[in-house]
């Protein structure tokens, strides 16, 4: 079954650019989703489709995804950017949902 | 406004059968091309997807989890019920449901509910 691999944590100070990265197999000829989970609120969709952003999603946060890596930035950091995020895609292979592992945001 | 809301019980015990309810608004579950799948997070784990049904009825499980789990949906009462057998402690989480947009999650899960938190202990 396919893997998403993404870094436990990552740090930055306030005002910095974080960069959340995850990984799979050729995982740029897939479509890859973000989301943003904080503690007691609805999981939010912050980019799909690689780099689409919703509606109400700041402009700060993009998304790209090329070769083996996938990846979420986050501009001009903020304190309530603190989150997990989780990178997802669609299987058609195994007709399964997959998730990465989640990473960390902490903004110092 | 587009929202879904989890129910069921906080508690079951070992053996038991967990039936959870998400209780759709804002859109319809006979809308073309959506669905709505069911995510659970354990404790300090990742979160992890179960299963989903789309419009055309159309259903896929949690390879791992598939003897175990049921999903169905009733479109005039705008629910999806997921269904778990034979729980277990391990099974304590977060259980979360979403709305689908696009075939295959070509947009994403764009709305989540808060999620509904069930422990399983005797």
């Amino acid at each position: 079954s396919y893997v998403l691999t993404q870094s436990p944590s990552v740090s930055v100070a306030p005002g910095k650019t974080a960069k959340i990265t995850c990984g799979g197999n050729n995982i740029g000829s897939k479509r890859v989703h973000w989301y943003q989970l904080k503690p007691g609120l609805a999981p939010v969709l912050v980019i799909y489709f690689d780099s689409d952003r919703p509606s109400g999603i700041p402009e700060r946060f993009s998304g790209s995804n090329s070769g083996d890596t996938a990846t979420l930035t986050i501009s001009r950091v903020e304190a309530g950017d603190e989150a997990d995020y989780y990178c997802q895609m669609w299987d058609s292979s195994s007709d399964h949902v997959v998730f990465g592992g989640g990473t960390k945001l902490t903004v110092l | 406004q587009v929202t879904l809301k989890e129910s069921g019980p906080v508690l079951v015990k070992p053996t038991e059968t967990l039936t959870l309810t998400c209780t759709v608004s804002g859109f319809s579950l006979s809308n073309a091309r959506m669905g709505v799948s069911w995510i659970r997070q354990p404790p300090g784990k990742a979160l992890e997807w179960l299963a989903h049904i789309f419009s055309n009825d159309e259903k896929s499980y949690n390879t791992s989890l598939k003897s175990r789990l049921a999903i169905s949906k009733d479109t005039s009462k705008s629910q999806v019920v997921l269904t778990m057998t034979s729980m277990d402690p391990v099974d304590t989480a977060t259980y979360y449901c979403a709305r689908i947009k696009g075939i295959n999650y070509y947009y994403g899960m764009d709305v989540w509910g808060q999620g509904t938190t069930v422990t399983v202990s005797s």
